[in-house]
């Protein structure tokens, strides 16, 4: 199976300041047929299920914030917020899609300092 | 507007069974691999399983083989989840979640329903 790996466990960010949150795989998740990343991130709120943000590593989802970005390929990852506003304070998860048997990273929670 | 209903979760004794259902509205159902994905108490995400279109392929994680079964009711746009020889460490909400892609079983989740939490405790 492939390990997610997150870093930090938990961060605090100012309003408007940047957060990054790192994702690593123990496998590439590049396929190398279409050369692209198997990697997907989501933020969840309590109480409510994960909501889409990036796939395919960098893609950001429909109606996401451009203040969202993904980055990294292989094995390395990287969602960042450039400018965190209130409503940004949620966990973070990275997916890999690159085997069936999928997985999710532990989780960064994203807080307000 | 494309929705995912769980329902069936609720308290069972260890060694107990329970039958998850999640109902499919908005889409063509029969056309997506669809997932079980659980989380435990303050804890993260755990994929748990999931099924080809025609429930022809199914994958499972490891902990839950041979205890849980997912399948589906393309004529009731129907997923669900019979989880049997239930133990503590089961103990999560369990969301429902499509595939993002039709016929693409390599995907990531879009969208999910809102969960069903299943406790087991004696």
């Amino acid at each position: 199976d492939i390990v997610m790996t997150q870093s930090p466990d938990s961060l605090a960010v100012s309003l408007g300041e940047r957060a990054t949150i790192n994702c690593k795989s123990s496998q590439s998740v590049l396929y190398s047929s279409n050369n692209k990343n198997y990697l997907a991130w989501y933020q969840q709120k309590p109480g409510q299920p994960p909501k889409l943000l990036i796939y395919w590593a960098s893609t950001r989802e429909s109606g996401v914030p451009d203040r969202f970005s993904g980055s990294g390929s292989g094995t390395d990852f990287t969602l960042t917020i450039s400018s965190l506003q209130a409503e940004d304070v949620a966990v973070y998860y990275c997916q890999q899609y690159y085997s069936t048997l999928f997985t999710f990273g532990p989780g960064t929670k994203v807080d307000f300092k | 507007e494309v929705q995912l209903v769980e329902s069936g979760g609720g308290l069972v004794q260890p060694g107990g069974s329970l039958r998850l259902s999640c109902a499919a509205s908005g889409f063509t159902f029969n056309s997506y691999w669809m997932s079980w994905v659980r989380q435990a108490p303050g804890k993260g995400l755990e994929w748990v399983a999931n099924i080809k279109q025609d429930g022809s392929e199914k994958y499972y994680v490891d902990s839950v083989k041979g205890r849980f079964t997912i399948s589906r009711d393309n004529g009731k746009n129907s997923l669900y989840l019979q989880m049997n020889s239930l133990r503590v460490e089961d103990t999560a909400v369990y969301f429902c979640a499509r595939a993002a892609r039709d016929y693409t079983k390599l995907n990531w989740f879009d969208p999910w329903g809102q969960g069903t939490l299943v406790t087991v405790s004696s």
